[in-house]
């Protein structure tokens, strides 16, 4: 099977910077996936990581440690829009894997 | 990125009948779709893995005769909830593989509220 933790909330201000944590303990490890979730909407896709270090998309950056089981989503410059749940998902097994998902952590902007 | 869709958007039916939810990808074929199911404030939950022209894969725990999945075509898959119950209530959501791409990303359908009274 497999383990996902993440914080089930955070909060934080316009224009700060936020950092949402990840653990995982999981067989076949593939790669670790992070999304965007808006209310009663399907998940976006946000970053993928595979190999250990930090991937940096905008505003967003990801890292991964597959050593540690761990990852994190860094978001700066915070918007209201941001506020969100964010999905961690971990890939298992072959190219075409599936994917299991946290429980995911309801990120709330304020002005 | 990729656009995937899913018919209908919302659903409400009573208790014993059966609903079929379409989940299509636009504008490139898909292989490989999935099927999760989400309770409110809850993550997805990975139900199933859809194979065009082959019997869907069930993750543990998922009712195969219950929640009957067809993939007819590399462009459309659905998922029949047999003999709905109330706790079959949820948002169901499909997602779909872009085979181009090279970070094997999932492109998710808009999902569908179930409610089964």
């Amino acid at each position: 099977g497999q383990n996902i933790d993440q914080p089930t909330e955070m909060t934080a201000t316009e224009g700060a910077i936020v950092q949402i944590n990840c653990t995982y303990q999981t067989s076949g490890f593939n790669g670790l996936f992070w999304y965007q979730q808006h209310a009663g909407e399907a998940p976006t896709f946000l970053s993928y990581n595979v190999l250990d270090g930090l991937e940096e998309k905008g505003r967003f950056s990801s890292f991964l440690s597959r050593s540690k089981g761990y990852s994190y989503l860094l978001l700066k410059e915070l918007q209201m829009k941001d506020s969100a749940s964010y999905l961690c998902a971990v890939k298992r097994g072959s190219t075409l894997g599936r994917l299991y998902f946290g429980r995911g952590t309801q990120l709330t902007v304020w002005p | 990125g990729a656009v995937v869709s899913q018919h209908p958007s919302r659903v409400i039916c009573k208790s014993g009948t059966s609903v079929k939810i379409e989940c299509r990808s636009l504008d490139f074929q898909a292989t490989t779709m999935f099927w999760y199911r989400q309770f409110p404030k809850k993550s997805l939950m990975l139900m199933a893995t859809s194979n065009e022209g082959s019997k869907a894969t069930y993750e543990q725990g998922v009712e195969k005769d219950k929640f009957l999945i067809n993939h007819a075509s590399l462009t459309l898959s659905t998922l029949t909830v047999t003999s709905a119950h109330p706790e079959d209530s949820s948002f169901y959501i499909c997602s779909a593989h872009s085979q181009p791409e090279v970070t094997d990303t999932q492109y998710f359908g808009p999902g569908t509220r179930l409610t089964v009274l």
